[in-house]
């Protein structure tokens, strides 16, 4: 499967533990963004790279979320103490610019 | 500020029959509308977008800027079409990198 791929796909941790998402997109896209998805919600924006540079991040980013994407490539999220809000699908999708975003799986968050 | 209305949380159709999926929209630019769907187990993917004028896998969804919407629609539905369907936006003028969505509708079509 040559799609965007996370790492891991389901999480649990206890509460102020910090947690961290790996994105690998679709090779050659220059676009990545990271949306989060709670229970009865449709997804939420939360920031996107084009290659390396964060472009924006949503006000639902607090600071103890923080994302990267060093090298143009692959992108991780961490959040640091985690709080049982911040349970969720935390989505990644990749693009080329002005062209259809591709999303992966998600990785589920689980927090106790 | 931008806003995907999707009014219709479960909607439940008999085969063949035709299935309307209501989606409403209010954003001050100019959008770009999108239809994106989730069948079970599956990623979410892209069925749509109103630019392309297109017709994916039978459905149909015309924007009425007038009325703000853009339902999808299909006149005869099949039971594969079963899933989670989100309407979304994003600014036609900017880069199309920040899609808002509204909260989907489960659509299940019963044989």
């Amino acid at each position: 499967d040559t799609g965007v791929s996370q790492d891991p796909r389901h999480k649990i941790t206890k509460r102020g533990q910090n947690v961290t998402f790996r994105c690998d997109p679709i090779s050659e896209h220059n676009r990545l963004y990271w949306y989060r998805q709670t229970l009865g919600q449709g997804p939420e924006f939360l920031t996107y790279f084009q290659n390396e540079a964060q472009l924006e991040k949503s006000r639902l980013l607090s600071d103890r979320f923080s994302a990267e994407r060093p090298k143009g490539s692959f992108s991780t999220l961490e959040i640091q103490r985690t709080e049982q809000g911040d349970s969720a699908m935390y989505l990644c999708a990749s693009s080329i610019i002005l062209n259809t975003i591709y999303f992966g799986e998600g990785s589920w968050l689980t927090v106790v | 500020a931008q806003r995907v209305t999707q009014p219709e949380k479960l909607l439940s159709v008999f085969k063949g029959a035709p299935v309307e999926l209501k989606c409403n929209y209010s954003y001050s630019g100019s959008p770009e509308l999108f239809w994106y769907v989730q069948y079970s187990r599956q990623r979410l993917q892209l069925l749509l977008r109103h630019i392309s004028r297109e017709s994916i896998k039978g459905f149909t969804a015309d924007l009425n800027k007038g009325e703000t919407s853009f339902h999808l629609k299909k006149p005869f539905a099949q039971e594969e079409d079963s899933a989670m369907y989100y309407c979304a936006l994003t600014d036609s003028g900017g880069s199309n990198y920040k899609l808002t969505f509204g909260k989907g509708t489960l659509l299940t079509v019963n044989p």
